[in-house]
C-alpha cells in the first residue's frame, strides 16, 4: 500500500538558518509527489510537485525538492527561513491509479525563531 | 490569482443534524474534491467528482454523505445526519485536470463541530 511519512511533527530553525523537511514515500510506481503548506487559518496552498520530468523540483517563496527514487525520499529544502516561513507542511503523494486522490504525510510544524 | 472560496468557515450542529457545506471552485476547473482533517489526524480524501457525478470515493464517504455541483459555480458536500467523529475541518478542491500529476488547489477550508 502507497503511504508518505513525515519525520518529525515540529522542526523549529533560527531565522536565516537552513530548512530541511523529511518526506519519505512508499509506492510501487513511479510516483506524482507534492508539498503543500498551511499557513494558520488558511487552506492547503501548492509549494511544488514532482512529475519525473526532474529530480530537482524548484518551487515557491525559495523551496525546492529533490526527489530520490534510491531513497524513496522528497525531502523539503530552503536555504535560509524567513519568519513567515512558519506553517505546517505536508507532503502528499497521489494514489496509484487515481486522479486527485492524494495520500498525505501527518504534517510538519515549522518555527522560525528570531 | 483565481481560489476556492467555502462557506461557512466554521458550523457548529447538533449530532443527528444534516448539514450542507459549500464550494465555489475555481472557474475553468473541472475536477472537485473533498478532504477532511481531524484534528490532529492526517488530511484524508473524501470523495472526486468530474462530469457532474462521482468519479472516486473513500471508504469514509458512506451514505451518509452526499455531493452535489447544483448549479455551474458551486459544490456542496452534505453530511445526512451528523455524528460526534464527524467533527472535523473539511477542505474543497479543484483541479484543471484529472492527471495524477494535476495540483489540487484548496480552499481555507470549513471547521465541522458537531455537538
Amino acid at each position: 500500500a502507497q503511504s508518505v511519512t513525515q519525520l518529525g511533527s515540529h522542526v523549529s530553525v533560527s531565522e536565516g538558518a537552513l530548512v530541511l523537511l523529511r518526506c519519505n514515500y512508499s509506492s510501487s510506481v513511479p510516483p506524482y509527489l507534492f508539498w503543500y503548506v498551511q499557513y494558520p487559518n488558511q487552506g492547503l496552498q501548492l509549494l511544488l510537485k514532482y512529475t519525473s520530468a526532474a529530480t530537482l523540483v524548484k518551487g515557491i517563496n525559495g523551496f525546492e525538492a529533490e526527489f530520490k527514487k534510491s531513497e524513496t525520499s522528497f525531502h523539503l529544502t530552503k536555504p535560509s527561513a524567513h519568519m513567515s516561513d512558519a506553517a505546517e507542511y505536508f507532503c502528499a503523494v497521489t494514489r496509484m491509479g487515481s486522479q486527485g486522490n492524494l495520500i498525505f504525510g501527518k504534517g510538519t510544524k515549522l518555527s522560525v525563531k528570531p | 490569482e483565481p481560489e476556492v472560496t467555502q462557506t461557512p468557515s466554521h458550523q457548529v450542529t447538533q449530532m443527528g443534524q444534516e448539514v450542507i457545506l459549500r464550494c465555489v471552485p475555481i472557474s475553468n476547473h473541472l475536477y472537485f474534491y473533498w478532504y477532511r482533517q481531524i484534528l490532529g489526524q492526517k488530511v484524508e480524501f473524501l470523495v472526486s467528482f468530474y462530469n457532474n457525478e462521482i468519479s472516486e470515493k473513500s471508504e469514509i464517504f458512506d451514505d451518509q454523505f452526499s455531493v452535489e455541483r447544483p448549479d455551474g459555480s458551486n459544490f456542496t458536500l452534505k453530511i445526512r445526519s451528523t455524528k460526534l467523529e464527524d467533527s472535523a475541518m473539511y477542505f474543497c478542491a479543484s483541479s484543471a485536470g484529472g492527471q495524477g500529476n494535476s495540483p489540487l488547489h484548496f480552499g481555507n477550508g470549513t471547521r465541522l463541530t458537531v455537538t
